[in-house]
């Protein structure tokens, strides 16, 4: 059975970081591109970050480009998510996501339960 | 980038009637349209994929159809669990984009 459990979420100051990560197990994950997708309070999805199985190819949203760092570690079997510079903007719940395949972008076959993060002075 | 504009944004209906959603690409992405469920607190659910290819476990009454930048969603006759939000996805290249969600409410 597929399972992604993120952690790493909280309370953070604007202009602070924080580090996601995204446990993974069920499948082979170095095998499939995984993606990050965020959703605001009230708000629609967005995706943040993908990065592809092998991590050699990493893509990000306009709103996150440089300031976001999206990484795996295929022994662990693990996705993170480098948050710097953070904003208001930011606050949301993320998502981690399964690819169906190694590399490209397509349909996100499973995700996680969402890790909350708001950013609040 | 592929802009992705669903319509309507939300839409009341009563259990058994027939919805349908619509969702348009700025640019062709062939078949490489994905749709969604989600229901509030929880994380989405994939129901189709390639436009029109249904998930395994969703139900018949889900339906999905269309080519290039124009794509439609189509619930046959909608049941009590069906009240959510829809939300349609290009898989044609990076960045993913998602529509900004159809809220199907109770009428």
């Amino acid at each position: 059975e597929v399972q992604l459990l993120e952690s790493g979420g909280g309370l953070v100051q604007p202009g602070g970081s924080l580090r996601l990560s995204c446990a993974a197990s069920g499948f082979t994950f170095s095998s499939y591109a995984m993606s990050w997708v965020r959703q605001g309070p009230g708000e629609g999805l967005e995706w943040v970050s993908g990065i592809t199985g092998s991590g050699g190819s990493a893509y990000y949203a306009d709103s996150v480009e440089g300031r976001f760092t999206i990484s795996r570690d295929n022994s662990r079997n693990t996705l993170y998510l480098q948050m710097n510079s953070l904003r208001a903007g930011d606050t949301a719940v993320y998502y981690c996501a399964k690819g169906t395949q190694e590399v490209g972008a397509t349909r996100l076959h499973y995700w996680g339960q969402g890790t909350l993060v708001t950013v609040s002075s | 980038d592929f802009q992705m504009t669903q319509s309507p944004s939300s839409v009341s209906a009563s259990l058994g009637d027939r919805v349908t959603i619509t969702c348009r690409a700025s640019q062709d992405i062939s078949s490489w349209l994905a749709w969604y469920q989600q229901k509030p607190g929880k994380a989405p659910k994939l129901l189709i994929y390639v436009a029109s290819t249904l998930q395994s476990g969703v139900p018949s009454r889900f339906s999905g159809s269309g080519s290039g930048t124009d794509f439609t969603l189509t619930i046959s006759s909608l049941q009590p669990e069906d009240f959510a939000t829809y939300y349609c996805q290009q898989a044609n290249s990076f960045p993913i984009t998602f529509g900004g969600g159809t809220k199907v409410e109770i009428k």
